[in-house]
């Protein structure tokens, strides 16, 4: 089955600053990467999502990139802002199936 | 718009009783999943609903573990005999037979088992 790996597991940059998560995964059928950002106590809320017949999306200051060769895909924030702070999940599944998560990196933007 | 609803937000049992968390899927879709989050550690998958079945599930979900969708609009999860393991955020999440693949969750509900 898929097994999806997350580094860092915590990132802690100053507020305007770029931050990078990244995650690999095993297995080459999967050919879709939501990432969720999750605040305390609350649910996973989609941020921006990859398909693997694209290289790389963006979304006003969020970027998704995916290297399905080296199977693995990445989450840039740029100009990174206190309300940025959450822990923020990879994801990796084929359509209608589960999604299986990576371990989430905590990330926190200091002013 | 439309948001996946969960009830009750916090259920508190007794180890050994029975709790059923109860979900309400986006109207038009038909894919339906069952996670859990053990505080501070990663969202895990249960189960996912298809056409009134079963169509997928993970080791976790053994057989104190059930989901049925009574009626055109629940999805429920049962838990026959609660241990203490059990407590955590269970997420219920749908998404769209379109083929976006996008699954939306709900807010959760809090299982804590005493």
């Amino acid at each position: 089955g898929e097994n999806v790996e997350q580094h860092p597991s915590t990132l802690s940059v100053q507020e305007g600053d770029s931050a990078v998560i990244k995650c690999t995964y095993s297995d080459s059928a999967s050919n879709y990467f939501p990432w969720y950002k999750q605040e305390l106590g609350k649910r996973p809320q989609l941020i921006i999502d990859i398909r693997s017949n694209v290289g790389e999306k963006k979304d006003q200051r969020i970027a998704v990139t995916l290297n399905k060769t080296a199977k693995h895909f990445s989450l840039h924030i740029t100009e990174t802002q206190p309300e940025d702070s959450a822990v923020y999940f990879c994801a990796a599944n084929q359509a209608g199936t589960a999604l299986i998560f990576g371990k989430g990196t905590t990330l926190s933007v200091s002013s | 718009e439309p948001e996946v609803t969960q009830t009750p937000s916090h259920q508190v049992t007794q180890m050994g009783q029975e709790v059923i968390l109860r979900c309400v899927p986006i109207s038009n879709h038909l894919y339906f999943y069952w996670y859990r989050q053990i505080l501070g550690q990663k969202v895990e998958f249960l189960v996912s609903f298809y056409n009134n079945e079963i169509s997928e599930k993970s080791e976790i979900f053994d057989d104190q573990f059930s989901v049925e969708r009574p009626d055109g609009s629940n999805f429920t999860l049962k838990i026959r005999s609660t241990k203490l393991e059990d407590s955590a955020m269970y997420f219920c999440a749908s998404s769209d037979p379109a083929g976006k693949n996008i699954q939306y969750f709900g807010a959760g509900t809090r299982l804590s088992v005493l």
